[in-house]
């Protein structure tokens, strides 16, 4: 079974385009994650969302927009695409947040496959 | 900017413990710290995280430093399966957002 799945593996598009990853998890995790890998492979937090905050990277552009439909999803939608946007982008989850407890190991995050979006 | 600083890579001869150190030298009292890695093309893995004693699970060891400033993190028998980047990360908690450094790549070779 698979943790934190996100679709579609691989994203080709034009710039200017409007387009979204989905991304669930089946771990039961109050708190999601949205990492983006540049093609230096530095990741960098974009977003962390759970039911009562989202949390967004402030030099992240308004173009990337988390929507959570429920708890278990967290689907990153990126409009007017820009040829800078290519990357590898991961979502993630973890036990609630704030009320978890490193000490007990509830704290891990739990990485999905990735999205290898190209624009063109 | 992350707060630990790691070699940018290693060579570990495969059946051999791997040792891989960070340093973390600004790690205030409450801070944990957290080892991750990415194999090639997959999403990062968390491995062991610490506060204060030395941590062992069933795929590593993590000793960190009297004083918390430095830690190594122990791979006991790297399998060419090993063969990754790996990421010492400093965070109050794993919930927070993790801030990636540059990691170390560790190849393991036959």
């Amino acid at each position: 079974d698979t943790a934190v799945s996100q679709t579609p593996k691989y994203l080709v598009t034009q710039m200017g385009n409007d387009k979204s990853i989905k991304c669930e998890q089946n771990l039961g995790h109050d708190t999601m994650y949205w990492y983006k890998q540049d093609s230096k492979k530095f990741l960098k937090i974009m977003f962390s969302y759970n039911n009562k905050e989202l949390i967004i990277n402030e030099t992240v552009p308004n173009r990337f927009s988390p929507k959570s439909p429920d708890k278990a999803h967290l689907n990153l939608h990126i409009n007017s695409l820009e040829l800078g946007d290519s990357a590898v982008y991961f979502c993630a989850s973890s036990q609630d947040g704030f009320w978890g407890d490193p000490a007990r190991g509830y704290n891990e995050q739990f990485f999905g496959p990735g999205t290898r979006l190209t624009v063109l | 900017d992350a707060k630990t600083t790691q070699p940018p890579s290693m060579d570990c001869a495969e059946g051999r413990a791997a040792n891989l150190p960070c340093n973390h030298s600004t790690i205030s009292g409450n801070e944990y710290v957290y080892w991750y890695r990415q194999i090639h093309s997959q999403g990062p893995q968390y491995i062991i995280h610490g506060l204060k004693n030395n941590e062992t699970n069933e795929m590593a060891s993590l000793i960190i430093t009297e004083d918390r400033k430095s830690s190594t993190l122990i791979l006991p028998h790297a399998t060419l399966r090993d063969t990754a980047v790996y990421y010492c990360i400093v965070s109050l908690s794993g919930n927070t957002p993790l801030v990636f450094g540059k990691g170390t790549r560790l190849s393991v070779i036959a």
